[in-house]
């Protein structure tokens, strides 16, 4: 059974371009959630999703920034219009049922804008 | 904003020694504590939790001590190796919406450096 899967690992935007990163959950896993790590600061919460919903979005910037879990594939976060703040870690995180008892992290993307 | 304080910043620790690291909570709502251990370039991983219903847990070297009155847990590791040298966040879960939706709130994090 394969971990979270993230990708791409690496990612450099030029501002002003779209940024999509994926996250494929562990199988059996239909909660996702995304978390951004900024340097030097621990992950903060961005949006939880379930197959085809998403459930809160509360840590979602309003514009600009945008997450969906269909029903077949990937989770991707989108980011359009990249600016040189969004540079960051982002990391989803796959759980078979509400909670983070059984929830695994993936590798993250480092997404860089320059 | 609910928060989780996490300290020290940053710990240096001889081979052998003990390692601790404490965390303070606001939310007395808060029902499950776990540590996550960050490797550089990694994502971070579920190292040893506890619920508030008991006050130490021990896994290994690992162990985590509750104080529900004072609103804090403290993760100790015991003979410290090399290996340890990583990033350790402590977390809380925190449910968002009358639907159950949660979070994790982090601390900031702790640079363990453990010398040879």
């Amino acid at each position: 059974n394969a971990g979270v899967m993230q990708n791409p690992r690496h990612l450099v935007r030029r501002r002003g371009q779209e940024a999509r990163l994926r996250c494929s959950p562990m199988k059996g896993h239909s909660h996702v959630y995304w978390y951004r790590q900024l340097p030097e600061e621990g992950l903060k919460f961005m949006v939880y999703l379930q197959k085809e919903n998403i459930i809160d979005e509360s840590g979602m910037p309003k514009e600009r920034f945008s997450a969906e879990f269909p029903k077949e594939g990937p989770s991707i976060l989108r980011i359009q219009q990249v600016v040189r703040g969004d540079s960051a870690a982002y990391f989803c995180a796959s759980s078979p049922w509400l909670g983070y008892t059984e929830a695994f992290f993936g590798q993250g993307t480092r997404l860089t804008v320059v | 904003q609910q928060q989780v304080k996490q300290s020290p910043q940053s710990l240096i620790v001889q081979k052998g020694g003990i390692s601790i690291i404490n965390c303070a909570y606001e939310n007395t709502a808060f029902d499950y504590f776990p540590w996550y251990q960050q490797f550089p370039g990694k994502g971070p991983a579920l190292l040893i939790a506890i619920r508030p219903d008991v006050s130490e847990k021990k896994e290994g070297r690992f162990t985590i001590s509750f104080n529900k009155s004072a609103k804090q847990f403290s993760l100790h590791i015991m003979d410290s190796q090399p290996g340890d040298s990583a990033t350790y966040f402590c977390a809380a879960p925190r449910r968002l919406t009358q639907g159950g939706s949660e979070k994790l709130v982090f601390g900031k994090g702790t640079k363990l450096t453990v010398n040879p």
